[in-house]
């Protein structure tokens, strides 16, 4: 069953305007972490945002934001102020376990257009 | 401090041959977990090490396996290369492996090649 779901492929969002990109998931571990990671077209991964599920406030790293529902099972990640650099994909992704191991599942991506 | 390097970035191999990967982890990071991604299945967790042991593997048949030495590179081999693992082959590096939370940092990535 899929794990982690974004339902959008493709979003397009005007320079200097906030974006709000998609990211439901599905677990039974009571003990998981949520990331957010962005991948220009270099392909190289770069870690934006993480929330535990143990968290009672919202993750903030400067112009991203994490906006976790537990009981929906959402984690949108919300960029504000949109710069032209900030075109890439942008993964969603849950690491759960135990002490026998971690894994981290992605979501299929959602590609960021940001025009000036 | 350095990042997660990996090499070769670039390979090129035919059907049939085999492959080796390697990775060095960010100075101190214990754990090396490898992702296969492809523009159809997306990233795939292949596995993870933590202190030279395999802790935690994904669905990928046994052509797949990998090792971590003590001072906590990787290598990950591929054998009897087919053409469907062709993709860009990724390691991340976290300072533990327990809990949750912990982040990953990325290396560049291979891009094998398999005609």
């Amino acid at each position: 069953a899929q794990k982690i779901t974004q339902t959008q492929p493709g979003m397009f969002v005007q320079e200097k305007e906030a974006v709000t990109l998609d990211c439901t998931y599905d677990t039974s571990d009571p003990s998981y972490g949520l990331f957010w990671y962005k991948q220009p077209s270099s392909g190289e991964m770069i870690f934006l945002i993480y929330q535990g599920s143990y968290d009672q406030q919202n993750a903030t790293e400067g112009r991203y934001s994490l906006n976790f529902q537990k009981a929906r099972k959402s984690a949108n990640l919300v960029i504000s102020a949109s710069q032209l650099g900030d075109s890439a994909m942008y993964f969603c992704a849950m690491r759960e376990g135990n002490t026998g191991g971690f894994k981290t599942i992605f979501g299929a991506g959602t590609r960021l257009f940001v025009k000036a | 401090k350095a990042g997660v390097t990996q090499t070769p970035r670039y390979l090129i191999k035919t059907r049939g041959q085999q492959v080796t990967l390697s990775c060095s982890p960010i100075s101190g990071h214990r754990s090396v977990s490898w992702y296969q991604q492809t523009p159809g299945q997306g990233l795939q967790f292949l596995f993870e090490y933590f202190s030279e042991t395999q802790r935690n593997k994904g669905n990928f048949p046994g052509r797949f396996s990998g090792r971590q030495f003590s001072n906590s590179r990787s290598e990950m081999n591929v054998s009897t290369l087919e053409l469907g693992d062709s993709a860009l082959y990724l390691c991340a590096s976290s300072l533990v492996s327990g809990g949750a939370g912990n982040e990953q940092f990325f290396g560049p990535g291979t891009r094998l090649t398999v005609l």
